[in-house]
């Protein structure tokens, strides 16, 4: 079945510098792939996601970018701040089966 | 407010004691899921439900049971928990599939002894 690779499981960043998480998927098929932040006790929460007949996606400091060949996809964020201190998670939707399928999460950390 | 509620937030049982964890939205989505969170496996989809009556198993359906009789209710139910569901289950829906906006509830942390 489908699997999704994350990396780094941490990450410590100082603040205004970048960060960047990467994941890989198994399943060429996949075409949605999301990013969920999760702040301390809360619940997952979208902010960004990347369809498969896009190659890039920006909102402010947050980018996606998608590479379908490889199936590897990447959240980049621009001068980090404190408040970007989170679990992050990426995952990919499976079309035929309508899974949601996440990866393992990254810690980041941004350190002022 | 357009929300996702879980109910118990928190819960400690012991094996054996079935259990019966309420999740509900007010958004008439027509997707909604359980996933279960532990350190190191990130979040694992147990069930999820495209409309109602419609159910399907996720990567991890074992010791779980869902219905889906009204749109906006999805409870989980955990007829004989043992120690290996101790962990933070949350539910979400969304618009109509996996491939769209998930909202999430608060989560509810079980604890089975």
């Amino acid at each position: 079945g489908e699997n999704v690779e994350q990396h780094p499981s941490t990450l410590s960043v100082q603040e205004g510098d970048s960060a960047v998480i990467k994941c890989t998927y198994s399943d060429s098929a996949s075409n949605y792939f999301p990013w969920y932040k999760q702040e301390l006790g809360k619940g997952p929460q979208l902010i960004i996601d990347i369809r498969s007949n896009v190659g890039e996606k920006k909102d402010q400091r947050i980018a996606v970018t998608l590479n379908k060949t490889a199936k590897h996809f990447s959240l980049h964020i621009t001068e980090t701040q404190p408040e970007d201190s989170a679990v992050y998670f990426c995952a990919a939707s499976m079309r035929d089966t309508d899974k949601l399928i996440f990866g393992t999460g990254t810690r980041l950390q941004v350190f002022p | 407010e357009a929300q996702v509620t879980q109910n118990p937030r928190y819960l400690i049982t012991v094996t054996g004691k079935k259990l019966t964890v309420t999740c509900s939205q007010n958004m008439n989505h027509e997707y909604m899921s359980w996933y279960r969170q532990d350190p190191g496996l990130g979040l694992r989809q147990i069930y999820y439900s495209m409309n109602v009556e419609v159910t399907d198993k996720g990567d991890v359906p074992e010791g779980y049971k869902v219905s889906r009789k009204e749109k906006r209710n999805f409870p989980l139910i955990l007829e004989s928990p043992s120690p290996n569901q101790t962990s933070l289950y949350f539910c979400a829906s969304s618009y109509r599939a996996a491939s769209y906006e998930q909202y999430f509830g608060p989560g509810t942390r079980l604890t089975v002894t």
